[in-house]
């Protein structure tokens, strides 16, 4: 089956110790997102790529860096992880001018910091 | 700017039972879209229905079904006949378009956390 794989499921780091996500996907989409989802709250979206290029939300940490070398794969980098990006970190996909169909995500990689 | 509100953070039912949980939303868009989706304690976001603004009959499937009130702008979720696996955190969204790529960012409610009781 075509899906949005995320690796690892769990992840531990320390303090200050940089990390990186992976996403991989067989649905052939276009567009990758990764959304951070603290305990409790609601998924918010930190950057999304359309094929190559890449966008940010504007309160996006700086921490924050995604790679996304080819179509199927996608990395979120937390360069110095702080306590606070303890988080569910969600990775998602979708196709261009189909707004109707919903995005579609991984099984999340839950991150934590020592 | 689009904001999305669920006023339940939880709900109980019983099981077999029907169950409603409330979704209002503000925008200025006259063309815009409502997706609910649900997430296990597991964590993986998975998509239950949709509803257009533009649709002229309210969204169903299966076992979910979708009250929209556009009047009211309230597009809530009801689940028939409760299972004890839709246990879960349910999150309302809308659709925000991202530049003219056509193309979404999702904005999220806060979430309502449903229990089945047996």
């Amino acid at each position: 089956d075509a899906m949005v794989i995320q690796n690892p499921r769990y992840q531990v780091t320390q303090f200050g110790k940089p990390v990186t996500l992976s996403c991989s996907q067989t649905l052939n989409h276009n567009v990758m997102y990764w959304y951070q989802q603290k305990s409790s709250q609601a998924p918010k979206l930190l950057f999304h790529y359309y094929d190559k290029d890449f966008n940010n939300e504007a309160d996006t940490p700086d921490n924050f860096q995604s790679r996304r070398p080819n179509t199927s794969f996608c990395f979120l980098d937390i360069r110095s992880p702080g306590l606070g990006d303890a988080a569910m970190y969600l990775c998602a996909t979708s196709t261009p001018f189909n707004p109707n169909q919903p995005q579609h995500f991984g099984d999340g990689t839950r991150l934590s910091i020592l | 700017a689009q904001k999305i509100t669920q006023t339940q953070p939880g709900m109980f039912v019983q099981e077999k039972e029907a169950v409603t949980l409330d979704c209002t939303y503000d925008t200025s868009d006259p063309s815009y879209g409502l997706f609910w989706y649900k997430q296990p304690s597991s964590g993986e976001m998975i998509f239950l229905i949709y509803q257009g603004s533009y649709d002229q009959q309210n969204a169903t499937e299966g076992r979910y079904s979708l009250n929209f009130q556009k009047a009211r702008k309230s597009a809530n979720l009801v689940i028939s006949a409760s299972q004890l696996g839709d246990s879960a955190m349910y999150f309302c969204a809308m659709r925000e378009a991202l530049f003219s790529g056509g193309y979404n960012k999702l904005i999220f409610g806060a979430g309502t956390r449903l229990a089945v009781h047996p």
